[in-house]
């Protein structure tokens, strides 16, 4: 099935400084999704992105999607102690499946003070 | 807001024991999703359904089965419960395909 590949699996930082995670996929993806878990809890979505090349941004985050559609990275600048927790790509099955969802697995970030 | 809620927080089951695992959501979504989350593993997909009575295997379906008999609710079952299915299982909702996906808050599973 599709699969996801994310990157790195940990980052650690220190306050202030920026981090990135990446996701890749050997196939063509229709759009792809990304969501933060803080520790202890349950993913929430961020963010969709949809066309090549798009680029979003929501505050101190940048959303890319790659050109041909393969891979996509969120960038976080200048981290804070509370943009700790797990970073998930998830791509959405083209064809004819009725709506898999498929995850990354994900980056946790830890930011030290 | 979406409400998606999961029937136990925390469970702990025998070796062999059927176990039933409950996902409710209060907003007519069309899908609903099975996950497991393992350390190092992320999010694998069990088992997802896109309308009443219908559903596709994930990734990982082998030990498990589900049903959606009503659209609000999502059952996931472990027809004979082992100690590698101890795991995190995690319920999700969407309206449509392509749109966003709601959690509900987990439920921790150990198979002793």
């Amino acid at each position: 099935g599709q699969q996801v590949m994310q990157i790195p699996q940990y980052q650690h930082v220190q306050e202030g400084e920026d981090f990135t995670t990446y996701c890749n996929s050997s196939t063509t993806l229709s759009n792809i999704q990304w969501y933060k878990q803080r520790p202890g809890g349950h993913p929430v979505f961020l963010i969709q992105l949809v066309k090549s090349g798009e680029v979003k941004k929501q505050k101190r985050l940048t959303f890319q999607f790659g050109e041909a559609k393969k891979n996509s990275s969120l960038h976080i600048t200048a981290t804070q102690t509370t943009d700790v927790g797990t970073y998930f790509c998830a791509a959405n099955a083209g064809g004819t499946s009725y709506g898999k969802l498929t995850f990354g697995q994900g980056t946790i970030l830890t930011v030290h003070p | 807001d979406v409400k998606v809620t999961q029937s136990s927080r925390y469970l702990v089951k025998r070796t062999g024991e059927k176990v039933f695992l409950e996902c409710v959501q209060d907003m007519d979504h069309e899908n609903m999703f099975w996950y497991r989350q393992d350390p190092g593993l992320g999010l694998r997909l069990i088992y997802f359904s896109y309308d009443v009575k219908m559903k596709e295997k994930g990734d990982i379906p082998e030990g498990y089965s589900v049903s959606r008999e009503k659209k609000e609710r999502f059952s996931l079952i472990l027809e004979s419960a082992s100690t590698n299915q101890t795991s995190m299982y995690l319920c999700a909702s969407r309206l449509l395909r392509n749109t966003e996906a709601f959690f509900g808050q987990g439920t921790r599973l150990t198979v002793v």
